[in-house]
């Protein structure tokens, strides 16, 4: 079946540090990819999306390119804020039948930025 | 312009115990997914509901059960309540679904079971 794995955290970072967190999928046929985040005590918040190979999203000065070879979706961002201190949870959404799509979500990096 | 709406925000329960949760969707949004979310874990799937049926469902036993009215509104039913039911249940909206259709989420319900 589907599945994302993406790196443990927990994730400790000064401010105005560069943040790599490396997400890779397995799917059959052609998936979206989700980064979403979540902040403490809220639900999950859509950061950013690419829906075919190749294709770069990106929001609030993160970035991640679907990377077809290596079934990758890794997310960057080149300074964080004290304010990005969050969980954040990569997805893919790939046809389940009857019409319906679902997520499939990686098991998140919390990540922690000190000012 | 209202997001997600989930209530109760959090509820304690008993062991054998019934719950319904509500999710009140996006305005415009006609598709209604659950997910649980245990401590530390990623959203696991549940089911979607499109025009009052069930389309989906994920590897989640009988005791979850769920309706859609047709204001698009949803609830979440879990009987026999366990202690390993205890999670953050999220309640997400979207437009009749194509694969790049990105989920908007509630706040949860954030459910004890004791």
């Amino acid at each position: 079946g589907d599945s994302v794995t993406q790196m443990e955290g927990p994730v400790t970072l000064s401010e105005e540090a560069f943040l790599t967190i490396n997400c890779t999928y397995t799917a059959t046929g052609y998936p979206s990819l989700f980064w979403y985040v979540q902040y403490p005590g809220e639900g999950l918040q859509l950061l950013l999306k690419a829906t075919k190979a190749d294709d770069k999203g990106s929001n609030k000065g993160f970035e991640a390119t679907y990377r077809k070879e290596t079934t990758s979706f890794h997310l960057e961002k080149g300074s964080v804020q004290v304010s990005d201190s969050a969980v954040y949870f990569c997805a893919l959404s790939a046809y389940s039948g009857a019409g319906s799509y679902q997520l499939t979500f990686g098991k998140g990096t919390k990540l922690s930025v000190i000012p | 312009d209202a997001g997600v709406t989930q209530s109760p925000t959090h509820l304690i329960k008993t062991r054998g115990q019934q719950v319904t949760l509500r999710c009140s969707p996006k305005s415009g949004h006609d598709t209604v997914s659950w997910y649980q979310q245990a401590l530390g874990q990623g959203p696991q799937f549940i089911f979607q509901y499109y025009e009052e049926e069930e389309r989906q469902r994920g590897n989640f036993p009988d005791r979850f059960s769920g309706h859609q009215f047709p204001n698009y509104s949803s609830e979440l039913n879990v009987n026999a309540l366990l202690l390993g039911d205890s999670a953050l249940y999220l309640c997400a909206s979207s437009l009749a679904s194509g694969v790049g259709s990105p989920l908007h989420f509630g706040n949860g319900t954030r459910l004890t079971v004791t």
